[in-house]
């Protein structure tokens, strides 16, 4: 069974653009997770999709956004790019219930410039 | 608010010596707890998960957890450490009623001496 993937690998944008990252969860997994990592703040939760709605949402600016088609993959939107955007972005998915295993997919690295 | 702290940034062992890494959490129930492992670049893999039952949990590559509700502590423990368990450890916490947002400590870095 494919693991979770997330593209691009890697994305160099410039401040005030706008990127859009993509992943595609497990065959079968109906529930898609971003979380933003840097190593000053560590792994924090962005949102969540299940069943192309948000779940749940942390506590990020309107700038980032998401979604989630019928076939499960996910996309996430960073308009207005600042230089704080610059991290790993962390896929995961699961099957949908609550408090489940995560399979994360290895990240998008975005470098703000 | 749930929070959670894991008081080493960084730990090194000996190969064959035993580990222990340190794991602390703030929330008022029973909160799913769970160990994961990342090695450079990749993301993240689950070791093991804590929500009820038997406290002392069994994980994958030789890996095991304490729950001690009492400390609030989710310790993860292996006996013999191998070069290959040189990744950075996190413990993560989680709430019944948020589906899958969960909370993550900052990390702990292991280095192994051959």
């Amino acid at each position: 069974k494919a693991g979770v993937t997330q593209t691009p690998r890697y994305l160099i944008k410039t401040r005030g653009q706008q990127v859009t990252l993509s992943c595609s969860p497990i065959s079968g997994h109906r529930s898609v997770s971003w979380y933003q990592q840097t190593p000053g703040q560590g792994l924090q939760f962005l949102f969540e999709y299940f069943s192309e709605t948000q779940r749940n949402k942390g506590n990020f600016p309107g700038r980032f956004s998401g979604r989630q088609f019928s076939n499960s993959r996910s996309e996430m939107n960073v308009s207005t790019l600042e230089l704080g955007d610059s991290a790993l972005y962390l896929c995961a998915s699961s099957s949908g219930g609550t408090g489940e295993k995560l399979f994360f997919g290895s990240g998008t690295q975005l470098s703000v410039l | 608010a749930q929070s959670v702290t894991q008081p080493d940034i960084h730990i090194t062992v000996s190969e064959g010596a035993s580990l222990e890494l340190r794991c602390n959490y703030s929330y008022g129930a029973t909160p799913y707890l769970f160990w994961y492992v990342q090695s450079p670049g990749q993301g993240l893999q689950l070791l093991l998960k804590y929500f009820s039952g038997d406290t002392l949990v069994q994980g994958i590559k030789g890996f095991e957890a304490e729950f001690k509700r009492s400390q609030s502590s989710f310790n993860l423990r292996k006996p013999s450490v191998h070069w290959s368990d040189a990744a950075e450890y996190f413990c993560a916490v989680g709430r019944s009623n948020t589906g899958n947002q969960f909370y993550f400590g900052t990390g702990t870095s292991l280095t192994v001496i051959p």
